[in-house]
């Protein structure tokens, strides 16, 4: 069974950080890519960051470039996010997805963790 | 980036009945389109994908539909269980894989 477990959130002041992580089983991590996914309270889902299989690859939004830093771990089967210079409009549940593989590019996230809430207020 | 909108934002359905929800793309994305099911206080899940493949274990009472810039997913009957907030999602040119802002279906 396919699961992903964030960890990592809480409350920080602005200008702080904050590193989630991302904890994979029952599947072949190093086989896919991995993303970030926000959504901010009663607001719809944002893509934040996403990484490759081999981290060869690394892309984010706009919003966050500069700031924040996605990561992963194979032997660990971990993906991380290393949030710093944190912004009130940052807060959200950030949730891991499960992206492409090997194989096929055009996928959807089909696996998804429970997200791991972040809040950033004085 | 491809921006995709969806409609209604909000639609009132009686159970047992067919509710019919639109997502457009800006571009062309051609079937490379997903739908997402969220519960409060849940992460998504996958329901459609390729447009009209319903993903793993959903039930034959959803259904996707289009290809290019216009795409419908149907709920058949609404059970009970149905009634939440609905997103699309663009994946055929990225990044960014862009999300709808979201269709909330609610009981009427």
């Amino acid at each position: 069974e396919v699961q992903l477990v964030e960890s990592g959130g809480g409350l920080v002041k602005p200008g702080g950080s904050l590193r989630l992580s991302c904890a994979a089983s029952g599947f072949t991590f190093s086989s896919y890519s991995m993303n970030w996914v926000r959504q901010a309270p009663g607001k719809g889902l944002e893509w934040v960051s996403s990484i490759s299989s081999s981290s060869s690859y690394i892309y984010y939004a706009d919003s966050v470039k500069g700031r924040f830093t996605i990561s992963r771990d194979n032997a660990k089967n971990s993906l991380y996010l290393q949030m710093n210079s944190l912004r009130a409009e940052d807060t959200a549940v950030y949730y891991c997805a499960r992206g492409r593989n090997l194989k096929q590019w055009l996928v959807p996230f089909d696996y998804w963790g429970q997200g791991t809430l972040v809040t950033v207020s004085s | 980036e491809i921006v995709m909108t969806q409609s209604p934002a909000t639609l009132s359905v009686s159970p047992g009945e067919r509710a019919t929800l639109s997502c457009r793309a800006s571009q062309s994305v051609s079937s490379n389109l997903a739908w997402y099911q969220q519960k409060p206080g849940q992460a998504p899940r996958l329901l459609i994908y390729g447009a009209s493949t319903r993903a793993t274990g959903i039930p034959a009472r959803f259904s996707g539909s289009g290809s290019g810039t216009e795409f419908t997913l149907t709920i058949s009957s609404l059970q009970s269980e149905d009634f939440a907030v609905y997103y699309c999602q663009q994946y055929n040119n990225w990044p960014p894989e862009t999300f709808g802002q979201g269709t909330k279906l609610e009981i009427k």
